[in-house]
């Protein structure tokens, strides 16, 4: 059972939109989340997180919302551009109070920047 | 400042062989994580390595040990390889009582 759904295995968007990834969980415990992005033969690169004790994370062109009465969180990029376009993972942490433990995955979405 | 860094990157193993994947985390990280990566899926955790010790563990076989040395570095050892072992081997650094982690950029193992 996939505790952490990115429900969309790919998304196209113009170069100068704003790119919505969204990310839904299942499980209640989760109280931290990230987003990763990574490029073909890459590792996952951080790009932004967000504590379940805050609704909005910014940095930068990169914004996270969590709702966390409806369990989901989305991952805004704006203005989206050529360089953004990559695997987006939504990922999902029980903090034990002892820091990062195992962290839970999504599949991913595929972003694609069109010129 | 080096980041995480793996080896081998690329591998071919026979099915009923074994494999060592190694990792050397960011400077300043203490804790050690190692995912497996298989095709179209998002990273699954293996387990975790903190004080030379395996702290958390997912849903995986004893076929996968890990070891931590005194400088922080890792080794995955996965024994007795089965086909469905082939995928993306990511090692992942953190300081322990920080959320965020940092990865490598993988070995990737194929089991033939």
């Amino acid at each position: 059972d996939q505790q952490v759904k990115q429900n969309s295995p790919s998304l196209s968007v113009q170069e100068g939109r704003i790119s919505i990834l969204n990310c839904d969980y299942t499980n209640s415990m989760f109280d931290y989340f990230l987003w990763y992005k990574k490029y073909p033969a890459e590792g996952p690169t951080f790009l932004i997180s967000i504590s379940s004790i805050k609704d909005k994370n910014e940095d930068g062109r990169f914004t996270v919302f969590l709702n966390k009465s409806a369990k989901h969180l989305s991952l805004h990029i704006v203005p989206s551009q050529p360089g953004d376009s990559a695997v987006y993972f939504c990922a999902a942490n029980l903090n034990s109070g002892g820091g990062a433990d195992g962290l839970t995955f999504g599949k991913g979405t595929h972003l694609i920047i069109q010129p | 400042d080096a980041g995480v860094t793996q080896s081998p990157t690329h591998l071919i193993k026979t099915r009923g062989q074994q494999v060592t994947l190694r990792c050397s985390p960011k400077s300043g990280h203490d804790t050690v994580s190692w995912y497996q990566q298989a095709l179209g899926q998002g990273p699954q955790f293996i387990f975790q390595y903190y004080e030379e010790e395996e702290r958390q563990r997912g849903n995986f076989p004893d076929r996968f040990s890990g070891h931590q040395f005194p400088n922080y570095s890792s080794e995955l050892n996965v024994n007795a390889l089965l086909l469905g072992d082939s995928a993306l081997y990511l090692c992942a650094s953190s300081w322990r009582g920080k959320n965020t982690i940092y990865f490598g950029e993988g070995s990737w193992l194929t089991v033939v």
